[in-house]
């Protein structure tokens, strides 16, 4: 079965630093690993996913993760912090085949402070 | 491209009442779309899987007389939550997937309905 750990449901960082939100999967099989951003009272936005291709991969509005099958990590990073970058994220894995259900992490709230 | 639409975004009803939400794929054909409920400040709970044409595959506890899931084409499911009561009230999310447009199997959300039950 398939799982995944947020690390920190609270992320606080000034504007113009360093995100690092982190995520970490379980599957017995080769997974693909999402990450969705959520404003407020919307839906969920794809970020950028990790098909089994190239294990660095860019994503939407600056952001971009890391596969590391040895660490079974998944962490979304953004150089420089924007206001506008304030949501709620979510990691997500499924795998090749399946009915395309996606587990999701328990959630992080970024907050960027001016 | 890869569109969805939610409908209504906020609805308010008596406790009794039945309510209908839509979900619709704007611009692919979606194979199978989700249903997820979501409650404040936590992830999102999968509530059933449809595919068109087909019967809903409701997740364990979801009540499946409660949670009616039609998904009569490949471009609209709808939700009807039955005899709604305040317990009821939460966002609810759909999302749809077109495997073969969408190897990876990328699912794409709706803008959510918040369902208000009085």
């Amino acid at each position: 079965a398939q799982s995944v750990t947020q690390l920190g449901s609270h992320v606080s960082v000034s504007e113009g630093a360093l995100v690092l939100l982190r995520c970490n999967y379980s599957s017995s099989v080769p997974p693909y690993l999402f990450w969705y951003v959520q404003y407020p009272n919307q839906g969920l936005q794809l970020l950028l996913k990790y098909t089994s291709a190239a294990t660095l991969v860019k994503g939407i509005n600056g952001f971009e993760a890391e596969f590391k099958k040895s660490e079974t990590s998944f962490h979304l990073t953004k150089p420089s912090a924007h206001m506008s970058d304030a949501a709620e994220y979510f990691c997500a894995v499924t795998i090749s085949g399946n009915t395309g259900k996606l587990i999701f992490g328990q959630g992080t709230t970024l907050q960027v402070k001016p | 491209g890869a569109v969805v639409s939610q409908h209504p975004s906020w609805v308010i009803c008596k406790s009794g009442t039945s309510v209908k939400i839509e979900c619709r794929s704007l611009d692919f054909q979606a194979t199978t779309m989700f249903w997820y409920r979501q409650f404040p400040k936590q992830s999102l709970m999968l509530m059933a899987t449809s595919n068109e044409g087909s019967k809903a595959t409701y997740e364990q506890g979801v009540e499946k007389d409660k949670f009616l899931i039609n998904h009569a084409s490949l471009t609209l499911s709808t939700l009807t939550v039955t005899s709604a009561h305040p317990e009821d009230s939460s966002f609810y999310i759909c999302s749809a997937t077109d495997a073969l447009r969408t190897p990876g199997n990328i699912q794409y959300f709706g803008a959510g309905t918040r369902l208000s039950v009085l």
